[in-house]
């Protein structure tokens, strides 16, 4: 499968803290997406990091990316309860398709 | 304008029904996608548009008929469905660039689809 794998599966941390989601990727990309969804709704696009960008800032979120180690990072600073939500990341490649990857489910907790 | 709607929200229907999904979106995309997505699995490609234009077609079955009527709407036709198609079935639109048909996709809420 082209699927994307994301790590941790599920995270659960305290308001004002700082949560963290890895994903990796098994072929090469022209871009990668961060997208969150809240209760099996619609999709919401966070940020989009290009294959010769390293690193990318909007708000409280900081995106990394790693094409030697087929991997991104997402960083959710300062965290707050309505960014409870699965958090799923989206390559793009060769096929010009977006590849989702798992999904980590954030839990944050008041 | 930055929504996709997507009309029902809930559907349930019987193996032998005939039903539409509506999709639409006044964003001025050219590109606009259905996914289906299954409880705590991540969205997976179903169809693609690009010009209303069918370019991507993702071996569906064909008990479900996709049609781009105009630019701002795009329908998902169903019949003869099974229980294992019950999901949650997302439009999204995107401005397709060069060759490529992906960008930062703008998703509806998606339409939960029970089949019985």
């Amino acid at each position: 499968s082209q699927q994307g794998e994301e790590d941790p599966q599920a995270l659960s941390i305290q308001e004002g803290e700082n949560a963290t989601m890895n994903c990796s990727y098994k072929t090469s990309i022209n871009n990668l997406q961060w997208y969150r969804q809240n209760s099996g709704r619609g999709l919401v696009h966070l940020i989009l990091i290009r294959s010769n960008e390293r690193e990318k800032h909007s708000g409280r979120l900081r995106v990394t990316l790693d094409t030697s180690k087929k991997s991104s990072s997402l960083l959710i600073t300062a965290s707050r309860a309505a960014d409870t939500a699965s958090y799923f990341c989206a390559t793009e490649g060769a096929t010009n398709k977006l590849i989702f990857g798992t999904g980590t489910l954030l839990a944050v907790q008041p | 304008d930055t929504e996709v709607t997507q009309t029902p929200k809930h559907l349930v229907m019987g193996m032998t029904n005939k039903k539409s999904l509506k999709c639409e979106q006044h964003m001025g995309h050219r590109a606009m996608y259905w996914y289906k997505q299954k409880a705590k699995k991540p969205p997976e490609l179903m169809f693609v548009y690009s010009y209303e234009k069918l370019s991507i077609n993702e071996s569906v079955p064909s008990r479900f008929s996709p049609e781009c009527p105009n630019s701002s709407l795009l329908n998902l036709h169903l019949h003869a469905l099974q229980p294992e198609d019950s999901a949650l079935y997302l439009c999204a639109s995107s401005h397709p660039l060069r060759v490529a048909y992906t960008d930062t996709q703008y998703f509806g809420p998606g339409t939960r689809l029970t089949v019985l």
